[in-house]
């Protein structure tokens, strides 16, 4: 079972972009689809989007479309997030987790394996 | 603000039996899309605890149960115990949003 490793916390101005990470230890990205989901301070969780690391392929939350992209490099095994223009409202912590590959059907999928998460701070 | 709705909280006594709602509509749970739930402690990622409206990955007691019908699903926990004390969070696809979906979360207190 692919374990997840995020990269830590980070602190940024507002305006300004972040990058996190999820490294796949244990096992390769090869049939898992990636997942971000976001939590703001005692708040609920937020589907962000996923990538899949063998096409490179991406779909996007509405509401964070034209401020996130996500890659990935198989031959680390490592996910990327990105997200620009910070505000106040992106703090939160970051999630990346797998999709079971199991499910074919896409739209039925759930999440089996989660990052630690990382706190991201947008805070002058 | 969520498309799928669950009670901010329930409460109840070591030993008892108490059920999380999650309610959507048809362009969600009644599409038909499982519905998923996760349990998460504070300073955690959440974690599996339900799978296609009804399953229980390993390790999970037997005492969490899902159920689904229509538009609307259920997460029931039975003998209710200390450690249950977490939030709990529904989750399906919208195909008019285009993605995954959460409900905002139900924070379950044993008394």
């Amino acid at each position: 079972q692919v374990q997840l490793v995020q990269s830590g916390a980070e602190v940024k101005r507002p305006g300004s972009s972040v990058k996190v990470s999820c490294k796949a230890s244990g096992g390769t990205f090869t049939g898992y689809t990636v997942t971000w989901v976001r939590q703001a301070p005692g708040q609920g969780l937020e589907w962000m989007g996923r990538i899949n690391p063998l096409f490179g392929t991406s779909n996007y939350a509405l509401v964070l479309k034209g401020r996130v992209s996500f890659s990935a490099d198989e031959t680390t095994t490592t996910a990327y997030m990105e997200l620009t223009s910070l505000g106040a409202e992106d703090t939160a912590v970051y999630f990346c987790a797998t999709e079971a590959k199991a499910v074919t059907i896409v739209n039925h999928r759930y999440f089996d394996t989660w990052g630690q998460g990382t706190l991201v701070t947008v805070s002058t | 603000q969520s498309v799928l709705t669950q009670p901010p909280s329930v409460s109840g006594a070591p030993g008892q039996r108490v059920t999380i709602s999650c309610t959507g509509n048809n362009s969600n749970i009644g599409s038909p899309y499982d519905v998923h739930w996760y349990q998460q402690f504070p300073g955690t990622a959440p974690r599996l605890l339900i799978f296609g409206n009804t399953n229980r990955p390993s390790g999970v007691p037997d005492r969490f149960s899902g159920s689904k019908s229509g538009t609307s699903a259920s997460l029931a926990i039975t003998g209710l115990q200390a450690e249950d004390e977490a939030d709990y969070y529904c989750q399906s696809y919208d195909n008019r949003l285009g993605g995954f979906v959460f409900g905002p979360g139900t924070k379950v207190t044993v008394l």
